[in-house]
C-alpha cells in the first residue's frame, strides 16, 4: 500500500529556533514530492523535489530529497510565530494524484 | 490572477441529502482533481479529470461522482451524506498531467453533516 509518513505528527518550539521536519514515503511510480504550508485552508505549495540531493531553498526555508533511502526533510530557520501551521508532504503519483502525509503541526511560541 | 476558485466555502447539510460543490481552476490549467481531508488528517485523493475525462479515482464509494466542463470547470457531488462525510473539501488544478507541473489547491468547501 501507497503511504507518506511524516514525524513528528507535532512540534513545539520557541521563536528563533531550527527546526527539521521529516517526510518518508513508499509510493509506486514515484514522480516528484512536494512539501504544503497549510494554515487555515488552502494548502500553499512550497517547494517541489524531483532529483536527490539538490536542496532547494526560498528563505529561511529549505528541503531535500533522499530518492535511495525515500525521504525527504524540510528545514526552517530563524523560526518566526508566522511559520506556525501544518506541514504537509505529498508524493506525486502517477499522472499528478497526490498522496499526502498526516501533517507536522508546528508551533511557534514567542 | 485568480487562483483555484471554490463554493461554496461552508455548508450544512443533513445526513441523507445531496451536496454539490464546485471549482474554478486556474485560468489555463487543463487538470482538476479532488480531495477529501478530514480534521487532523492529510488530504485523501477523491478524483482527477483532465480534458473532461476522468483520469483516476481514489478509494472513495459511489455516491462520490464528479465531472468536468469544457471551460475546465468542475463539480464534486457526493449523494446520500453520511456524518463521516463531514470534511474540507479541497479542489487542485494544474496546467496539464505531464510531470514536473506544480499542483494549486482552491481555499476549499467546508461540509458539516449533522
Amino acid at each position: 500500500e501507497d503511504k507518506v509518513v511524516q514525524s513528528p505528527l507535532s512540534l513545539v518550539v520557541h521563536e528563533g529556533d531550527t527546526v527539521t521536519l521529516n517526510c518518508s514515503y513508499e509510493v509506486t511510480n514515484f514522480r516528484s514530492l512536494l512539501w504544503y504550508k497549510q494554515e487555515k485552508k488552502a494548502p500553499t505549495f512550497l517547494f517541489m523535489l524531483t532529483s536527490s540531493g539538490i536542496e532547494k531553498k526560498s528563505g529561511r526555508l529549505s528541503s531535500i530529497l533522499d530518492k535511495k533511502e525515500l525521504f525527504s526533510i524540510l528545514n526552517i530557520t530563524a523560526t518566526q510565530t508566522g511559520d506556525s501551521a501544518v506541514y504537509l508532504c505529498a508524493v506525486i503519483q502517477g499522472a499528478q494524484k497526490l498522496v499526502f502525509g498526516q501533517g507536522t503541526r508546528l508551533t511557534i511560541n514567542p | 490572477d485568480a487562483g483555484v476558485t471554490q463554493s461554496p466555502t461552508h455548508l450544512i447539510k443533513t445526513r441523507g441529502q445531496h451536496v454539490t460543490l464546485r471549482c474554478s481552476p486556474i485560468s489555463g490549467h487543463k487538470s482538476v482533481s479532488w480531495y477529501q481531508q478530514v480534521l487532523g488528517q492529510g488530504p485523501q485523493f477523491i478524483f482527477q479529470y483532465y480534458e473532461k475525462e476522468e483520469r483516476g479515482r481514489g478509494n472513495f464509494p459511489d455516491r462520490f461522482s464528479a465531472r468536468q466542463f469544457p471551460n475546465y470547470s468542475s463539480e464534486l457531488n457526493v449523494n446520500a451524506l453520511l456524518l463521516g462525510d463531514s470534511a474540507l473539501y479541497l479542489c487542485a488544478s494544474t496546467w496539464h498531467r505531464g510531470e514536473g507541473n506544480t499542483i494549486y489547491f482552491g481555499e476549499g468547501s467546508w461540509l458539516t453533516v449533522v
